[in-house]
């Protein structure tokens, strides 16, 4: 079956401007992750929805980021005003459910220039 | 607060020559353990995963970890090296329990090289 997808697969953007990334998770998938990978780096993660409780946000860096998924499906991440520092690769990942392995998508590269 | 350590940003190895990859975490309960692949370009992929069953993992690709909690490590082995090893490798860490299983922490990463 199809895996987490993400778009797109590149974004440059111009410091200041907003951009929105999307994640198209596994179907049937309850839980939805987001993680920033900078270069050279581990994962950070940012931030968690499972189902329709309230997502955990401690991860986000600051208000400039933020996200929406509605139900248990895509998840939309904002950056608002960007910044030459938030250039990474964004990664989505979903998990089934209690105890299961989370599945990652390929990513989107965000470039502030 | 849980942590994750590998030590090694690089580690390069012969083909057909032993993997080691080094793993130590820290955490207040007993945690799940993962070891996750990305390829260049790729997004992650699972190798291996420990949840409290087989203190000896094993998981694709001839990997295998050993959980050992007196030593707080999760080391990443494979008997023989292959070139399609090359590859970035990350040890990630979440509590056990109810409620617990939300975010991991991932180490820095470890990129293997396999020369001929």
């Amino acid at each position: 079956g199809a895996g987490v997808s993400q778009s797109p697969s590149n974004k440059v953007t111009e410091k200041g401007k907003d951009v929105e990334l999307r994640c198209d998770p596994i179907s049937g998938h309850t839980a939805l992750y987001w993680y920033r990978q900078r270069l050279g780096q581990g994962l950070e993660f940012l931030i968690y929805f499972q189902g329709n409780s309230a997502p955990d946000k401690s991860g986000l860096p600051s208000d400039r980021f933020s996200a929406e998924r509605t139900g248990e499906s895509v998840s939309t991440l904002t950056i608002q005003r960007t910044q030459q520092e938030d250039s990474a690769v964004y990664l989505c990942a979903s998990r089934a459910g209690p105890e299961m392995e989370q599945y990652f998508g390929p990513g989107t590269r965000l470039t502030v220039t | 607060a849980q942590s994750v350590t590998q030590l090694g940003s690089h580690v390069s190895v012969s083909e057909g020559a032993l993997v080691l990859l080094r793993c130590n975490y820290s955490s207040s309960v007993p945690p799940y353990l993962f070891w996750y692949v990305q390829y260049p370009n790729q997004g992650l992929q699972l190798l291996l995963k420990y949840t409290s069953a087989a203190t000896l993992v094993k998981g694709i690709n001839g990997f295998e970890a050993e959980f050992k909690k007196s030593e707080t490590s999760f080391h990443l082995t494979k008997p023989s090296a292959h070139m399609s090893d090359a590859a970035e490798y990350f040890c990630a860490v979440t509590p056990s329990g109810t409620g617990g299983y939300n975010k991991l922490i991932f180490g820095a990463g470890t990129r293997l090289a396999v020369h001929p």
